[in-house]
């Protein structure tokens, strides 16, 4: 499975778009991209997840490049309860053993 | 009341102690999973179950044995806890029927081995 690079952390005033970029330069054709969050040492919730095609849903949007290499996660209006570690995974749907749920991008929203 | 739950939430132990860990679920799902969590880390993958009569050795299984008991419960144990199994323990389900590949988390239990 492919890996993903992400940065360590950004800041995000609140009620901006926050867009948190991930890097999956060696991603195959049916691989999907995931995203999880996680909120303090909560378990990580499902965000939203894509393979080729832009995909919106009621917590956020996910752009994929056209060659499919990397990815943005964009929260539209970011609160203070976005703050989280945010995870880039990359997958196929039957991949269960070698997901890798990496450090991840730690968000802080700023009031 | 949460789909996930694990027990216990906080447990401290010393070296050596037997550790069960415990996860039911009412999702319904088919698929159970633990994780474990370092400070900074992500999750890696301890054992994954598909069904009650399947069970998979993850990334990292060294140390760890499951079970699983019904379609609901799944546990981890730790036979002889050391301290570098301190850590927080994630137990997740998912729906084979669905298609997809998300996951269900529980709240977590914290482990401290002394």
């Amino acid at each position: 499975d492919a890996k993903t690079t992400q940065p360590t952390s950004m800041d995000c005033a609140e009620g901006r778009a926050a867009n948190l970029p991930c890097n999956h330069s060696t991603i195959s054709g049916n691989e999907y991209v995931y995203w999880y969050r996680q909120i303090h040492s909560q378990g990580p919730q499902y965000i939203i997840h894509g393979l080729k095609n832009n995909e919106t849903n009621e917590m956020a949007s996910l752009i994929i490049t056209e060659d499919r290499k990397s990815s943005t996660l964009i929260l539209p209006h970011a609160t203070l309860r976005d703050t989280a570690v945010y995870y880039c995974i990359v997958a196929l749907k039957t991949s269960y053993d070698k997901v890798i749920f990496g450090p991840g991008t730690s968000l802080s929203v700023i009031p | 009341d949460a789909d996930v739950t694990q027990t216990p939430r906080n447990r401290i132990t010393k070296t050596g102690k037997r550790i069960m860990l415990e996860c039911s679920q009412t999702k319904g799902h088919d698929r159970m999973y633990w994780y474990r969590q370092d400070p900074g880390l992500g999750l890696r993958l301890i054992y994954y179950s598909f069904d009650v009569k399947d069970i998979n050795k993850g990334e990292i299984s060294d140390g760890y044995s499951v079970s699983r008991q019904a379609q609901a419960k799944f546990s981890l144990s730790l036979e002889s806890a050391i301290p570098n199994q301190t850590a927080l323990y994630f137990c997740a389900t998912s729906d084979r029927t669905s298609g997809s590949w998300e996951l269900f988390f529980g709240e977590g239990s914290r482990l401290t081995v002394l």
